[in-house]
This record gives C-alpha cells, structure tokens and sequence, in this order.
C-alpha cells in the first residue's frame, strides 16, 4: 500500500544550526511533491514545490531535494530560528486521474531554541 | 483576497445530531478540496472537486459523510448522524487551475467535537 514517512519524533536544534527533515515514500509515483508548515491551531501553508523531474529546489533559507530513486525528500532550514519552530508536512500528487489531490505525511515538529 | 473561509470555527453537537460545515474557496480557484486532521491519522483527503463536480470521493468514511458545491464559491460537508469519532479538525482548500499552480490554500479549519 502507499505510505509516506515522516520522522514523528520531534527535531530539537540551536538557532542558527540547519535543520534537516526526511520524507520517505513506498508505493508512489508522484508527479511532484510538496511542504507545508503548520502552526498550533491553523491550516497547514505552502512552501515549496518540487517536480519529478527537479532534483533541487531554493527559496531564501529553504532547500528541498528529491530522489525519486531513493523514494526521499530532504527539506532544509539554514540558519533557523526559533521563529521556524512549527510542523513541517510533506505531501504527494497522486498519479494519473486525481493527481491534485495531495496525500500528507503525519509531519515532523521543529523546535529551533534560541 | 481573505484566503479561504470556513465556518463555524468551532463546533459542539450531540451524537446523532446533523453537523453542516461550510468553506468559500478562493475567488477563481478551480479545485476545492475537503480534509480532516486528527492526532492518530494525520491529515485525510475526504473528497475534492474540481469545477463544482465531484471528482475523487474515496476518503469520505461512509454514508453518513455528504458533500456539495453548489457554485464556485460555497461547499459545504455534512455529517448526519454524527457520532464522537467523527471528532477531528476538518480543513477546506482551494487551488487554482492549471498543471503548474498546484499549491493548496487551507482555511482556518473547523474544530469538531461531537459528545
């Protein structure tokens, strides 16, 4: 069946150290795939997408990878600060018919301490 | 534009009783899109529709889930009857058309506790 892993634990570092998060995958072949960020109590919020075909993709302190061989994301925060503190969700497009609909990752939880 | 609105923001209700939960997507948004969140299983499509129709209703639980769009600015998911495991955040989003905007947009989110 299709699964999406995220690491449940959450993810403690030092502000100013780069926090890194994993999304794995089994059973998908998704046309891309997607982060979210949310907060205690509100919607999950787009960050970034990145296309089958892209192996990385930027925006300011964020970084996303994506190995379609190894079934992975890696979604990076340089120089946090606590002000990322949050949950971070991946999400996947189905394939084929329905591939709008997004399939989330039961997310991993940033503490960045000041 | 305010983003995507749902309401009521909370809702309490008795088992049995008919819950009605509603969303307005963002204005020229083509793709709407039904959620709900809990603490055992993450966040789940339940339904989304594309153009007001009804495209992917897999993940609604059972029978006693309805949705509807009637025009491209209202939806509403129904419960009926409800029961307390139906108690979870349920997110409404929107998306705009096109292969390359495929980003969700989420509202606020209505808190569901049914006792």
């Amino acid at each position: 069946s299709q699964k999406i892993e995220q690491n449940s634990e959450a993810l403690n570092i030092q502000e100013g150290k780069t926090a890194t998060l994993t999304c794995n995958y089994t059973n998908y072949s998704p046309a891309y795939l997607q982060w979210y960020r949310q907060d205690p109590g509100r919607g999950p919020v787009f960050l970034l997408l990145i296309r089958e075909n892209e192996k990385e993709k930027r925006k300011e302190r964020l970084k996303v990878t994506f190995d379609t061989t190894l079934k992975q994301s890696l979604f990076h925060i340089t120089a946090s600060q606590p002000a990322d503190s949050a949950t971070y969700l991946c999400a996947l497009s189905k394939t084929g018919t329905g591939r709008r609909a997004l399939t989330f990752g039961s997310g991993t939880r940033l503490q960045v301490q000041p | 534009d305010a983003g995507v609105i749902q309401s009521p923001r909370h809702e309490v209700t008795e088992m049995g009783q008919e819950v009605t939960l509603r969303c307005k997507p963002i204005s020229g948004h083509d793709y709407l899109f039904w959620y709900r969140q809990t603490m055992m299983r993450g966040l789940e499509l339940l339904i989304y529709f594309n153009n007001n129709v009804p495209i992917d209703d897999s993940g609604m639980p059972e029978d006693r889930f309805s949705a509807k769009m009637p025009n491209a600015s209202f939806s509403t998911l129904k419960i009926q009857p409800s029961e307390p495991r139906d108690s979870a955040v349920y997110f409404c989003a929107s998306s705009p058309g096109g292969a390359r905007n495929t980003e969700a947009f989420f509202g606020q989110g209505t808190r569901l506790t049914v006792v």
